[in-house]
Formats: C-alpha cells, structure tokens, sequence
C-alpha cells in the first residue's frame, strides 16, 4: 500500500525566504507525485506534478520540487516566500495504473511580513 | 476555476433533514470523486466513479448515498447526518481512474446542527 507523508504540519517562513515543504512517500513501484495548494474555503489546486521524465519538475507562482528515487521524496521549494503563498500544501501519490491518489495530511504553510 | 463545479458552497442541515450536494464538470472528464476533508485529518476518499460505475466505497456509512447519473454529473445524498459528518465536501474529475491528475471543485461546506 502506497503512503504519503509531510514533515511538519506547520511551516512558518518570513517573506522572501526559502519555502521548503518536505513529502516523503512509500511505494512498491515508482508512482506519480503531485503538489496541490488549498487556500482557505477552497478546493485544492494542482501546483506540480511528476509522472516521467526530467525529475526537477517546475509548477505555478514560482514553486519547484525534485523527485528523488533514492530518497522517496519530493520537496516543495519556493526561492521567496510571499505573503500570498499562506496556504495548505498537499503531497499526493498515485501509481502508474489506475489507482487512485492517496494524499499527505498537508502542511500548513504561514508567510510572516 | 477549475472546470469543477460544486453547488451548494455552504449547508447547514438538522441530523433529519435531507439534503444533496451537487457536482458538475465539462471537462470531458470520465471519473468523478467525493472526497471528506475534516479538520486535523488527512483528505479521505468516500467515493469513486468511473465510467458511471462505482467503484469505490470507502466504508462510508449508509447516510451518505452517492448517484452519478452521467459522466458530467456527480451528487451526494444526505439524510440522518451526525454532527461528526460537518466538514468540507470535495469533488474531483480527471481522465478516467487514476489518471495522473485531478481537478477539484471548490467544496461545499457542510455544518450538520
């Protein structure tokens, strides 16, 4: 069975920092990552995703993540943190042949002036 | 905007009312999810539709009554809630099951009283 976890449940940062949100997953075989952002009284929306390919895989508002087999992860980087930014993040998991998602608990991300 | 629309965005109910949450995606979509997001806990999968055809149910107690009576169509049926069951109720498409992306509606928010 596929899992997915998130280092810390909230992150705070200040503006313009680093924004680093980490997932960890386990899988048998090597799945498709997503990034999804909730911000308040919304629905999630997909950030990034990973299915093959180039492992460093670039999403919208600036945010990056790398996949890294070794390490069963895919962080969530962003090289400045901006007030908008203030979020929920989802890391979710999918494996290649038609299952379905399994996603993390989220990490609640705060941006500080 | 997401192509996924959930109507309504906010119910209240009394636990022996009942109600139907509505969802509703042009995006050719062929798999349709509902989705319980409460507070401090990970998203859980209630259901999954795809082609029409249920095929998921994720122990979801009986007072939650899923219908999917087209591919574009998706509904939630509410009757004899617990106030355990307030949460935000999320509704997904994509290609078809498992697809390597999905796109939610932006919830409805339900307060059963």
């Amino acid at each position: 069975a596929q899992s997915v976890t998130q280092l810390g449940s909230h992150v705070s940062v200040s503006e313009g920092a680093l924004v680093l949100l980490r997932c960890n997953y386990s899988s048998s075989v090597p799945p498709y990552l997503f990034w999804y952002v909730q911000y308040p009284n919304q629905g999630l929306q997909l950030l990034l995703k990973y299915t093959t390919g180039a492992t460093l895989v670039k999403g919208i508002n600036g945010f990056e993540a790398e996949f890294k087999k070794s390490e069963t992860s895919f962080h969530l980087t962003k090289p400045s943190a901006h007030m908008s930014d203030a979020a929920e993040y989802f890391c979710a998991v999918s494996p290649p042949y038609g299952q379905n998602f399994v996603f993390g608990p989220g990490t609640r991300l705060s941006v500080l002036p | 905007e997401t192509g996924v629309t959930q109507t309504p965005r906010h119910l209240v109910m009394g636990m022996t009312n009942k109600k139907s949450l509505k969802c509703e995606q042009h995006l050719g979509h062929n798999a349709m999810y509902w989705y319980k997001q409460s507070a401090k806990k990970p998203l859980e999968l209630m259901f999954v539709y795809n082609f029409k055809e249920q095929t998921e149910n994720n122990s979801v107690p009986s007072r939650f009554s899923p219908e999917c009576p087209n591919s574009s169509h998706l509904f939630l049926h509410l009757h004899t809630l617990q106030p355990e069951d307030s949460a935000l109720y999320l509704c997904a498409s994509s290609q078809r099951q498992g697809a390597p992306e999905a796109f939610f509606g932006q919830g409805t928010r339900l307060t059963v009283v």
